[in-house]
């Protein structure tokens, strides 16, 4: 079992529409939670950050985290074709490191 | 906030040749520095763990001889990737924890090799 899930996509939205996009992992012990944006050929960039069960918002961001599932979400409203990246979710196990998923393209069509 | 430089951003060379990629914490000191590698439409995958003043932690799997980390201070990390062969070539990516959000990850741009 892979430590960090996520579905590649690509997810498909239109623009001004929602984008939900899915994580889970796998060490129950985990604390730290990170969504990172990457545009093709660039390196991440952190959009959130999450630590405790519930709703974190940040302007059209909103992360979900759900410990006793082991599930971390992000929502986008109002996607705009801008949006369009790819979505990687990174969870800290411990000892400083982040693992990451494989990540979900989203494309957001105008 | 916190800001990571990679350089080169690109670079090609030869097969058995070797290659330095440096990383540098720009306005905060990094004790720790990861790197990063990530292969076409893959994610990223951990390499290495950066220590400054000790030896780098490898993750399974990365051979220690062939991708060098040095950590001489704490602003600048280095790998070198030794012997470079057509598979090594890929995007290679550092981090660093630092400045006013240490429990984050800041990257560099990213070094993008290609072994011909």
């Amino acid at each position: 079992q892979k430590e960090v899930e996520q579905n590649s996509g690509p997810l498909s939205v239109p623009e001004g529409a929602i984008a939900s996009l899915n994580c889970t992992y796998s060490d129950r012990g985990s604390q730290s939670f990170f969504w990172y944006r990457q545009y093709s050929g660039k390196s991440p960039e952190l959009i959130m950050s999450i630590y405790s069960n519930g709703d974190k918002e940040d302007g059209r961001f909103t992360a979900q985290l759900n410990k006793a599932s082991q599930y971390v979400s992000l929502l986008i409203r109002d996607s705009q074709p801008s949006d369009s990246a790819t979505y990687l979710c990174a969870v800290n196990p411990g000892f400083q490191k982040l693992v990451f998923g494989t990540g979900t393209r989203l494309l957001v069509s105008p | 906030g916190a800001v990571v430089s990679q350089h080169p951003s690109r670079v090609i060379c030869k097969s058995g040749t070797s290659v330095k990629i440096e990383c540098r914490s720009l306005d905060f000191q990094a004790t720790t520095m990861f790197w990063y590698r990530q292969f076409p439409k893959k994610s990223l995958m951990l390499m290495a763990t950066s220590n400054e003043g000790s030896k780098a932690t490898y993750e399974q799997g990365v051979e220690k001889d062939k991708f060098l980390i040095n950590h001489a201070s704490l602003t600048l990390s280095t790998l070198t990737v030794t012997s470079a062969h057509p598979e090594d070539s890929s995007f290679y990516i550092c981090s660093a924890r630092g400045g006013s959000g240490a429990n984050v990850l800041t990257f560099g741009a990213g070094s993008r090799l290609t072994v011909l």
